[in-house]
């Protein structure tokens, strides 16, 4: 067990709905990192929050945001759903601002399926 | 951005150790290079992080060379339980030190008995 707890851990919805994944990280990292992995895909960074401040964006959709809130969980809004935004997505967090000399640790994800 | 490529698949007989190569040619000064495992349906998990020369732990060695434009990630005497997807990542830093996160396509490595 990482600490990153995830929510919902399966999802199911049909095209043009919009859902949102939620992300608590560990007790005392600042930093929450957004992934997208669909079928035998490797992994996608999405966005990296720290201490509720985005700092980065990866490959991430217009029709998906996030937001890192004060009590530091975080949530991943997914709207106009398409059938190939089909994947696991999955939050990760860590202590520092950087990577360098820091561990991600990932939660167990959240399958999301459109139908 | 830093892009990294490493080999598709591996295959490696029980006992033996296993050696995953990483390229890393746009690496920048302030990234770190690290290591995730990965199982079907779970989270990644960290193996190892390194920034230059030889890293070692519990689980795994890293060796990064000089130029730091490769890394191996070498499985002392794997198992069954070591098949899994290796990723190697680097951190992108920007120059305000905002950080974009590659994972490479990863390697699946498959223990064979």
């Amino acid at each position: 067990d990482s600490g990153v707890t995830q929510t919902p851990k399966h999802l199911i919805t049909a095209t043009g709905q919009r859902v949102t994944l939620r992300c608590s990280p560990r007790s005392g990292d600042l930093s929450v990192y957004w992934y997208q992995q669909s079928l035998d895909q490797g992994l996608q960074f999405l966005i990296h929050y720290y201490n509720g401040e985005e700092r980065a964006k990866g490959n991430i959709l217009e029709r998906f945001s996030a937001q890192q809130f004060p009590d530091l969980h975080s949530e991943l809004n997914l709207s106009s759903l398409e059938l190939g935004d089909s994947a696991l997505y999955f939050c990760a967090s860590s202590v520092a601002f950087s990577l360098g000399g820091n561990e991600q640790f990932f939660g167990p994800g959240t399958r999301l399926t459109v139908l | 951005l830093a892009k990294t490529t490493q080999p598709i698949s591996m295959d490696s007989y029980e006992g033996q150790e296993v050696n995953i190569t990483c390229s890393h040619n746009n690496i920048a000064t302030n990234d770190y290079i690290t290591w995730y495992q990965q199982f079907p349906s779970q989270g990644p998990r960290f193996i190892i992080q390194g920034y230059k020369t030889k890293v070692t732990n519990e689980v795994a060695s890293l060796f990064i060379p000089a130029d730091r434009k490769s890394s191996t990630l070498s499985l002392p005497r794997v198992s069954l339980s070591d098949t899994a997807v290796y990723y190697c990542l680097v951190g992108d830093t920007h120059r305000m030190g905002y950080q974009k996160v590659t994972f490479g396509t990863g390697t699946k490595l498959q223990v064979i008995p």
